[in-house]
C-alpha cells in the first residue's frame, strides 16, 4: 500500500457544487494532515492543515479527518473556475519529522 | 515581506556536467528542504536540513548532495546531471517546531532543469 494515496482524477465538477476530495494513509499513527493547491506551472500553496478527528472549516474549504479510517478529506462548498488546480495531500506519518505527500487530484471546475 | 527564492528559475545542461540550484529564505527558518516533482510521481523529498551544519537524506538522495553554512540559504548540487534528474525543483522551508507534528511549508517558485 503507497504511503499517501490521491485519485488522480480528474475531478470534474459544475460551477456552484460541492467538489470532494480524498486522500487516505497508510500510517495509523500520523499526526497532521495538509491541504495544499497548486496551479500549473505554479509552486504548491497550504490551504488548510488539520490534526484532529473531525471537521475545519474555512471560508469555502471543509477539511474531514477520521484517523480510525485513515482518510482524511477536503470539501470546496460553492466551487469556482478559479478553483481549477491541483490538490495535494501531505502527511507526517509517525516516526518521521518531513511530510509525505500524495500525487495529488486534479480538479477542473467548468463554468 | 518575507519570501523564498530559488535561481536559476530554468536551466539547462549537459549529462555529465555539475549543476547547482539555489534557495534563498527570508522567513529565518530553521527547516529546508529539496524536492523534486515528475508527472506521475508527485512531489518526493530530496535533502532536507534542520539547522546549520545539518542534512539529512530524503527518499530520493543518490545524486545529489546539500550543505547548510547558513540559516538563509540550502543550495543543492547534483554531482554529474543524469537524463533522469531532468524535472522541476522545489525549494521549501518551515519554522522550528520544538517536537510538534505541525510544521507547514512555504515553497519557493521552482526550478525547471533540463539534463540533455
Amino acid at each position: 500500500q503507497k504511503e499517501v494515496e490521491q485519485n488522480s482524477g480528474p475531478l470534474s465538477v459544475p460551477e456552484g457544487a460541492i467538489a470532494s476530495l480524498n486522500c487516505t494513509y497508510s500510517d495509523r499513527g500520523s499526526q497532521s494532515f495538509f491541504w495544499y493547491r497548486q496551479y500549473s506551472g505554479k509552486s504548491p500553496e497550504l490551504i488548510m492543515f488539520i490534526y484532529s478527528n473531525g471537521d475545519k472549516e474555512d471560508g469555502r474549504f471543509t477539511a474531514q479527518l477520521n484517523k480510525a479510517s485513515q482518510y482524511v478529506s477536503l470539501l470546496i462548498r460553492d466551487s469556482q473556475p478559479s478553483d481549477s488546480a491541483t490538490y495535494l495531500c501531505a502527511v507526517n506519518l509517525s516516526g518521521r519529522s518531513t511530510l509525505t505527500f500524495g500525487k495529488g487530484t486534479m480538479l477542473l471546475v467548468s463554468p | 515581506d518575507a519570501e523564498i527564492t530559488q535561481s536559476p528559475r530554468h536551466k539547462i545542461t549537459e549529462t555529465g556536467r555539475q549543476v547547482t540550484l539555489a534557495c534563498h529564505q527570508t522567513w529565518n527558518h530553521n527547516n529546508m528542504f529539496w524536492y523534486r516533482q515528475d508527472l506521475g510521481h508527485g512531489l518526493r523529498l530530496i535533502h532536507y536540513s534542520y539547522g546549520v551544519q545539518d542534512t539529512n537524506k530524503g527518499e530520493v538522495s543518490d545524486g545529489y548532495s546539500v550543505s547548510r553554512s547558513n540559516t538563509e540559504d540550502l543550495p543543492l548540487t547534483l554531482e554529474s546531471a543524469a537524463s533522469s534528474q531532468t524535472s522541476v525543483y522545489f525549494c521549501a522551508s518551515s519554522a522550528e517546531t520544538g517536537g510538534l507534528s505541525y510544521n507547514e511549508q512555504f515553497f519557493g517558485p521552482g526550478t525547471r532543469l533540463t539534463v540533455l
